[in-house]
């Protein structure tokens, strides 16, 4: 089993929908988590990072549901800007160490 | 602020030949990573430092995959000899890596292809 699994898509919507993406993780003990976006041919970025409590930026919602082991996404009134590669990213935080695993990513098209 | 830069942008070169990425991490930053990233495997870790030591070489696929950092400004991953299978956008990012801030910086990738 991946570690950090997501639907790869793609997902093709129009200009204006609301796109929900999932993502599951399998370490239990993971401490940190995050969505990253990457726009094709260029470096995945940092969208926002993922609370407990969950948190919103903007167009954007994420939510941590951690007894499931599920993370989500949720962009609103989409743009067509938003087409990229959404990446689902953990830190399994095993000891000292702070590497993030990343999904394989999810892929959406907005259509005009 | 730069961001992280990455040398060359693209290579293209022939089977056996030694191959050698560049990074130079964000000022301030403590830890680098180098990742690979192909359409069948995504976006793999291969290698990370915290203060310029090698943390975790777990990821790096084989001996011909090699990589330094001689100081808090550069770092390298070389192939030698390379393999058409080793055809990838390699990326390097560096990070503060402390409680405050754990995000990772990209920076814009080295396109390897190998005839």
């Amino acid at each position: 089993r991946k570690e950090v699994e997501q639907d790869p898509g793609p997902f093709n919507v129009p200009e204006g929908a609301t796109v929900a993406f999932n993502c599951t993780y399998s370490n239990s003990a993971s401490q940190s988590f995050f969505w990253y976006r990457q726009d094709c041919r260029k470096e995945p970025k940092l969208l926002m990072s993922v609370y407990s409590s969950g948190n919103e930026d903007g167009r954007f919602t994420a939510q941590l549901n951690r007894a499931s082991q599920y993370i989500s996404l949720l962009i609103r009134d989409s743009k067509l800007s938003d087409s990229a590669t959404y990446l689902c990213v953990v830190n399994p935080a095993s000891g000292s160490a702070r590497q993030l695993t990343f999904g394989s990513g999810t892929q959406l098209t907005v259509l005009p | 602020d730069a961001g992280v830069i990455q040398s060359p942008r693209h290579e293209v070169t022939e089977m056996g030949q030694e191959v050698t990425l560049r990074c130079k991490p964000i000022s301030g930053h403590n830890s680098l990573f180098w990742y690979r990233q192909t359409m069948m495997r995504g976006l793999e870790l291969l290698i990370y430092f915290n203060n310029n030591v090698p943390i975790d070489d777990s990821g790096m696929p084989e001996d011909r995959f090699s990589a330094k950092m001689p100081n808090a400004s550069f770092s390298t991953l070389k192939i030698q000899p390379s393999e058409p299978r080793d055809s990838a956008v390699y990326f390097c990012a560096s990070s503060q890596n402390s409680d405050l801030d754990e995000t990772q910086y990209f920076g814009p990738g080295t396109r390897l292809l190998v005839l």
